[in-house]
């Protein structure tokens, strides 16, 4: 069964450094989606991506983020300078639409990023 | 107003019991809920979902009530069975889906 894959697994980083989060979504899939879970909390989503740009974002996603799907099968999260509050679980997810239909998005299983 | 309130925090049933998790939320927007299993080191992944033109969903022992004038949603699961246990999402989206607001989850333990 096709899954969404994330990498690495863990991260950990030093505050102020910049990091990249990969993920290979589902290979028919068109809508690509970051989400993040601070531990113990809700999942909240960043931004969602189709045909090559920002379809939506959240409050939480500024200008110290960015995404890029930078060949035909990565979907990236990059943070240019990690904040101690960036620590938690990122989530990739991936969907074959959007609205009515095929909208149903698939979990990869995470990143773990750690800002010490 | 994009609030998705869940409760209870936390839930312990016997096995073969009724599990019960309620959900609530305030913008009438919202036109698609989906309700998401989470097991402890995994991703969250979609297990019932439910647009506001149906009252009611069934997919084996997982159901979904809605009440679209109370604006409240839940999760039932019939027979709950150990592999049951783990954290319950219920989430909410406008524009049936992109971007989800999820609720704060409830943790399920079902007893042996």
């Amino acid at each position: 069964e096709p899954e969404v894959t994330q990498t690495p697994s863990h991260q950990v980083t030093q505050m102020g450094q910049e990091v990249i989060l990969r993920c290979v979504p589902i290979s028919n899939h068109l809508y690509f989606y970051w989400y993040r879970q601070i531990l113990g909390q809700k999942v909240e989503f960043l931004v969602s991506f189709y045909n090559n740009e920002i379809s939506e974002k959240s409050e939480i996603f500024d200008d110290q983020f960015s995404v890029e799907r930078p060949d035909g099968s990565n979907f990236t999260l990059k943070i240019r300078s990690t904040k101690l509050e960036d620590s938690a679980m990122y989530f990739c997810a991936s969907s074959v639409s959007a609205g009515r239909g095929r909208n149903e998005q698939f979990f990869g299983p995470g990143t773990r990023l750690t800002v010490l | 107003q994009q609030q998705v309130k869940q409760s209870p925090q936390s839930l312990i049933v016997q096995k073969g019991g009724i599990s019960i998790i309620n959900c609530a939320y305030e913008n009438t927007a919202f036109d698609y809920f989906p309700w998401y299993q989470q097991f402890p080191g995994k991703g969250p992944a979609l297990l019932i979902a439910i647009r506001p033109d149906v009252s009611e969903k069934k997919e084996g022992r997982f159901t979904i009530s809605f009440n679209k004038s109370a604006k409240q949603f839940s999760l039932h699961i019939m027979d709950s069975q150990p592999g049951d246990s783990a954290t319950y999402f219920c989430a909410a989206s406008v524009n049936y889906g992109q971007n989800f607001v999820f609720g704060p989850g409830t943790r399920l333990s079902v007893l042996p």
